[in-house]
């Protein structure tokens, strides 16, 4: 059984940092693309940046709201997927989620986690 | 970026009614489109990708088609589980565009 669980949010001073992590099972984790995806309370979603998986080389893409500020990585040895954010601000209050993707033609998103909720707020 | 214009913004439905929701992008997409189900404190679940392809395990009433720039999800026959708010997504170019949601209520 595919498994995504996030953890990590909570309560951030702005300009603080914080880092969410996914811990993934029942999958080979190298062999996926992941995706980190967020929603501000009653707004719609917005999808932040992905990693490809290791036959393309683990890079990286961003969404510009957060690039520089956001870092995707993985750890593949213990198939966990982070999310490093730095200088927060308000507006990144959201719940973030972490998602599994899989590939016809373009990356699509097959799987989902639960989410972990982050608010920053002094 | 591309803008994905979602239509209706919500809607209300009757148990066993057909249901057409519309995402209109700025820019030919490719078929590159996906649909997506939430629930209120849930996670969104997939249920179409390219456009028309039925992610395994969703119900046959929901169906996708679309291309260009114009795309649809129909529910064929609602039913009372289908309540939610629905979202595409474009995913031809960066950055990854979501519409601005559906929600779906019962009448």
């Amino acid at each position: 059984e595919v498994k995504l669980v996030e953890s990590g949010g909570g309560l951030v001073q702005p300009g603080g940092s914080l880092r969410l992590s996914c811990a993934t099972s029942g999958f080979t984790f190298t062999d996926y693309y992941m995706s980190w995806v967020r929603q501000p309370p009653g707004k719609a979603l917005e999808w932040l940046g992905f990693i490809r998986n290791k036959a393309n080389g683990y890079t990286t893409e961003y969404s510009a709201s957060v690039k520089g500020r956001f870092t995707i990585s993985r750890d593949n040895s213990q198939s966990i997927l982070y999310l490093q954010m730095n200088t927060l601000r308000a507006e990144d209050s959201a719940t973030y989620y972490c998602a599994r993707l899989h590939y016809y033609g373009r990356p699509w998103f097959a799987y989902w986690g639960q989410g972990t909720l982050v608010t920053v707020s002094a | 970026d591309i803008k994905m214009t979602q239509s209706p913004s919500s809607m209300y439905a009757s148990l066993g009614e057909r249901v057409t929701i519309t995402c209109k992008a700025s820019q030919d997409i490719n078929s590159y489109l996906s649909w997506f189900q939430q629930k209120p404190g849930k996670s969104p679940k997939t249920l179409i990708y390219r456009a028309n392809r039925l992610v395994d395990g969703v119900p046959s009433r929901f169906s996708g088609s679309g291309s260009g720039q114009d795309y649809s999800l129909t529910i064929s026959s609602l039913e009372y589980e289908d309540m939610g708010i629905y979202y595409c997504l474009q995913y031809d170019e960066f950055p990854l565009t979501f519409g601005a949601g559906t929600k779906l209520e019962l009448k």
